[in-house]
């Protein structure tokens, strides 16, 4: 069975601050790990990793994957008030077509 | 967007009835997912479905059904609602099973 652990559980910084988020994972075929971001609503779409090593990057976020020691980190610089959500990850393996998620980290950014 | 929705968004129903929550999506993706979410857990899998009238059980099926009798509409049926299944349920759909997925609005249940 797939699991994946996310930590810590929530985070409060203040705005400008750099926080980094951990998943970490074990999975028996692993395809890929995903990122995601939940405010109010539905989960958007940060990123997908396949490859340890290479960091993928969005403004102020980034993300990178460690296959050999199982993890990944969500790193935000500079934070803004609008930062403020729950982080989620998910592991895909190749047996399946189905993502496993960790259970979220929350972050609260305060002005 | 993949062009989801859900409906109902929000229900409110009594123990031992019947539930029915659809997801229609516009995108003529695959593969479709339902998802329950709680506090502390994340995001669990109910069941999902890799075609038309092709579906199979995730982590957290027991007390639902679906059934997918169309591309685009895939639907989550508890038989006899309990307030264990109180809950927020997302579903969610992709392409080609490989990317990322695409998600609804939720539906959140309450079940008294």
């Amino acid at each position: 069975e797939d699991k994946v652990v996310q930590s810590p559980l929530s985070l409060v910084v203040h705005e400008g601050d750099t926080v980094t988020l951990n998943c970490s994972y074990e999975v028996t075929n692993f395809r890929s790990l995903l990122w995601y971001k939940q405010e109010k609503k539905a989960p958007t779409f940060l990123f997908m990793l396949t490859s340890s090593g290479i960091e993928k990057k969005s403004g102020r976020l980034s993300s990178i994957l460690d296959k050999k020691e199982l993890f990944s980190i969500l790193n935000i610089t500079a934070t803004q008030t609008g930062d403020s959500a729950v982080y989620l990850c998910a592991v895909r393996d190749n047996a399946g077509n189905m993502l496993t998620f960790g259970g979220g980290t929350r972050l609260m950014v305060k002005p | 967007d993949a062009g989801i929705t859900q409906s109902p968004r929000h229900k409110v129903t009594e123990t031992g009835t019947p539930v029915t929550l659809r997801c229609h999506q516009t995108e003529n993706h695959r593969y479709m997912y339902w998802y329950r979410q709680d506090p502390g857990h994340g995001l669990r899998l109910i069941h999902y479905s890799y075609g038309v009238k092709d579906t199979d059980k995730g982590e957290v099926s027991d007390g639902y059904s679906v059934s997918r009798s169309k591309t685009e509409d895939f639907l989550l049926t508890l038989e006899s609602a309990t307030s264990s299944q109180t809950s927020v349920y997302f579903c969610a759909t992709n392409g080609d099973g490989t990317g990322e997925l695409f998600f609804g609005e939720g539906s959140r249940l309450t079940v008294l």
